[in-house]
């Protein structure tokens, strides 16, 4: 089955400093890519959704300048959370599917998520 | 604007019983729903996909029903197994972009 992996799976960072995350569909070509946040015991949130060579599209409440994605290739998509603060401290999952985006039962394949700590 | 909740938000059974999910969602103009699997600080497995079409999905132990119309799905686990445990996700796909809208969750125990 199709396979998405992420790295880290788990980062600790001071902060101020900015990290990246990489999201990469190892066996298929990913058209669009989606990042998720997840707190505790709650649900997955969409943050943006991306297609291969353009910009992403951002959900409502989602600062672009603080979360830049960059989706450069059909099988690599990376999150950059920048000048990282406490209450950046997340599980972010990403997802990828190799529809066009056209909403029609589209499958996604998740990553196993990164574990993000900021102290 | 869609929303999705799941009852119960936990449940604890004892080994071998059969239980049952819920999941409702306030618009009924869907594609499809999913159920997933979420084991602590992992990713998500698929467990299950109805389209809008369709009434039921089964795989093994697991079925799933919707009745769009009334906005509703259920997951039933027959004769539950401690390897059972986790929490399971309700999502819809909703909207363009393939967008998926996830409820909060029902975290299941099952104990021996």
């Amino acid at each position: 089955g199709a396979v998405v992996s992420q790295h880290p799976s788990r980062v600790i960072c001071k902060s101020g400093t900015s990290v990246k995350i990489e999201c990469r569909s190892l066996d298929f070509q990913a058209t669009t890519m989606f990042w998720y946040r997840q707190f505790p015991k709650q649900s997955l949130m969409l943050m943006a959704t991306s297609n291969e060579g353009s910009k992403a599209t951002y959900e409502q409440g989602v600062e672009k300048d603080k979360f830049l994605i960059n989706h450069a290739s059909l099988t690599l998509s990376t999150l950059t959370v920048t000048s990282a603060h406490p209450e950046d401290s997340s599980f972010y999952i990403c997802s990828a599917s190799a529809g066009g985006g056209t909403g029609f039962s589209d499958t996604q394949y998740f990553g196993p998520g990164t574990r993000l700590t900021v102290l | 604007k869609q929303e999705v909740t799941q009852i119960p938000a936990a449940l604890s059974v004892p080994e071998g019983e059969n239980l049952v999910l819920n999941c409702s969602f306030t618009d009924s103009a869907i594609y499809n729903l999913q159920w997933f699997r979420q084991d602590p600080g992992k990713g998500l497995t698929s467990l299950l996909l109805i389209q809008s079409s369709q009434r039921e999905q089964t795989s093994g132990r697991l079925n799933a029903s919707l009745d769009k119309s009334s906005g509703r799905s259920t997951l039933y686990i027959a004769a539950s197994q401690p390897g059972d445990s986790a929490t399971y996700l309700c999502a819809v796909l909703s909207g363009g972009y393939n967008k998926l809208i996830f409820g909060a969750g029902t975290r299941l125990a099952v104990h021996p």
